[in-house]
């Protein structure tokens, strides 16, 4: 099993703030990563594929990076709809995902 | 506008079966560019992936769950499905169906369906 382990598990921040979330997997999963956005009592969306793909609709402040072992989520200027927890998910090896950062309002 | 719906029992006995559907509207399950799978999410063990089908029949299960997850579809009511066995309160969770583009990434979800293991 490829174990992933996001860190921090959560953070406080404001509007307009450059945040970055990591995830690190347990094993090389090349580029085979995904990242997803929560909201409360709402389905994952997802925000980014293969480590650095927006997906459809996706703004630009999300910015995501890495390869191997190590991947970073960024975010360059928090906005409103932005609090929320996010998750990574890698595919090289069946399908698993991070325990979830929470971005919560400073 | 593609649409996925959960539904199934909300409450389970312990070493009961859990038979989940999910109805797809807006896309046809036959289609060549995606996966239909499902992934369940608690407290305790927070996104956990179950399995994923595609159209042909072909399926990819956890590892951890292979032993009593069974998928099926029918495309004639563009329903995908989900069955566990011998249920434990550790299956309590939220479980969502899902859209798999080229079998890795989950990008369209249904709302999700809480079902409670429980005597």
């Amino acid at each position: 099993d490829i174990q992933m382990t996001q860190s921090p598990s959560s953070l406080s921040a404001s509007v307009g703030d450059r945040i970055t979330i990591t995830c690190q997997a347990s094993h090389d999963i090349i580029n085979y990563l995904n990242w997803y956005q929560q909201k409360p009592g709402r389905a994952p969306k997802l925000l980014i594929y293969d480590t650095s793909i927006l997906d459809a609709g996706v703004p630009s402040r999300f910015i995501g990076s890495g390869s191997g072992t190590l991947f970073t989520l960024t975010i360059s200027s928090l906005q409103p709809e932005d609090f929320a927890t996010y998750y990574c998910q890698q595919y090289r090896s069946f399908r698993s995902f991070g325990g979830g950062t929470r971005v919560a309002v400073k | 506008q593609l649409h996925l719906q959960e539904s199934g029992p909300g409450l389970a006995k312990p070493s009961e079966t859990l038979s989940l559907n999910c109805s797809v509207s807006g896309a046809s399950i036959v289609s060549p560019s995606y996966y239909w799978g499902w992934v369940r999410q608690s407290p305790e063990k927070g996104l956990e992936w179950i399995g994923n089908i595609y159209f042909s029949g072909v399926t990819d299960y956890s590892p951890s769950l292979k032993s009593r997850v069974t998928m099926s579809l029918d495309a004639s009511r563009n329903m995908f499905f989900l069955t566990l066995t011998s249920v434990t309160a550790a299956d309590t969770a939220v479980y969502f169906c899902a859209r798999v583009r080229h079998a890795v990434a989950f990008d369209f979800w249904g709302q999700g369906i809480h079902v409670t293991v429980s005597s």
